[in-house]
């Protein structure tokens, strides 16, 4: 079992559809985090849970919604997206560290596409 | 503000050569963490070290080692004796140690080891 799990792993969905991505982790760890990878792009930190609070939100249109029921659950809910939207969703976790951030540990990414 | 450049997009070398990444970084803390994760092809990052702002010792890890160098603000990987399953998109990484959790992702190089 891979510490960090993410569902579906491909997605195609329409602009006027909902749909959501699923994150669990198995680590123990209290952080969680949602990162977008485009094409010729830096990693996008979009969302932060750290204890299940948001902690971070780097001006993510509302489309995204993410939702952290519980410190092992990471979900980002997905509304009349755009075809820009098109990217490869990555998710992580870490535990902070008493001399400072713990390292991240993603899961295989969730590939998704706006038609 | 935080910025982590590497100039090198690809590079592509024959198995059993040695390669540098770079990784130049720019931040105005005192205070920070490096990181270095492999992408292979089946898209989760991975874990390959943390270095903190206080620890200039350079690390070496079996085939791979670390050069961390405070006054030209750079974080460089060698890969000795490549082997064509480090074929990956490498990313060096910077956090400063009062930033809360958001890491800063350079755009990456991608390494092609030929048989």
């Amino acid at each position: 079992e891979t510490g960090v799990t993410q569902t579906p792993r491909h997605l195609v969905m329409g602009m006027t559809n909902k749909k959501s991505l699923k994150c669990e982790q198995h680590l123990g760890h209290n952080a969680m985090y949602w990162y977008k990878q485009s094409a010729k792009k830096p990693l996008e930190l979009m969302f932060v849970y750290s204890l299940e609070e948001r902690v971070e939100n780097n001006s993510v249109p509302s489309r995204f919604s993410p939702e952290c029921p519980n410190s092992s659950h990471l979900f980002l809910h997905l509304h009349t997206l755009q075809p820009e939207d098109s990217a490869l969703y990555l998710c992580a976790s870490s535990q902070g560290l008493a001399g400072g951030p713990g390292e991240l540990f993603f899961g295989e990414g969730s590939r998704l596409t706006v038609l | 503000a935080q910025k982590v450049t590497q100039a090198q997009t690809e590079i592509s070398v024959v198995e059993k050569e040695d390669v540098t990444l770079d990784c130049v970084y720019e931040t105005r803390d005192t205070t920070y963490y490096l990181f270095w994760y492999k992408q292979p092809p089946s898209g989760e990052l991975v874990f390959l070290i943390r270095r903190n702002s206080f620890d200039e010792q350079n690390e070496i890890s079996g085939r791979y080692s670390w050069n961390f160098q405070k006054s030209t603000s750079s974080f460089n990987f060698t890969i000795t004796a490549s082997q064509v399953v480090d074929s990956a998109v490498y990313f060096c990484a910077l956090i400063p140690n009062n930033y809360g959790q958001n890491f800063v992702f350079g755009p990456g190089t991608r390494l092609s080891v030929l048989p």
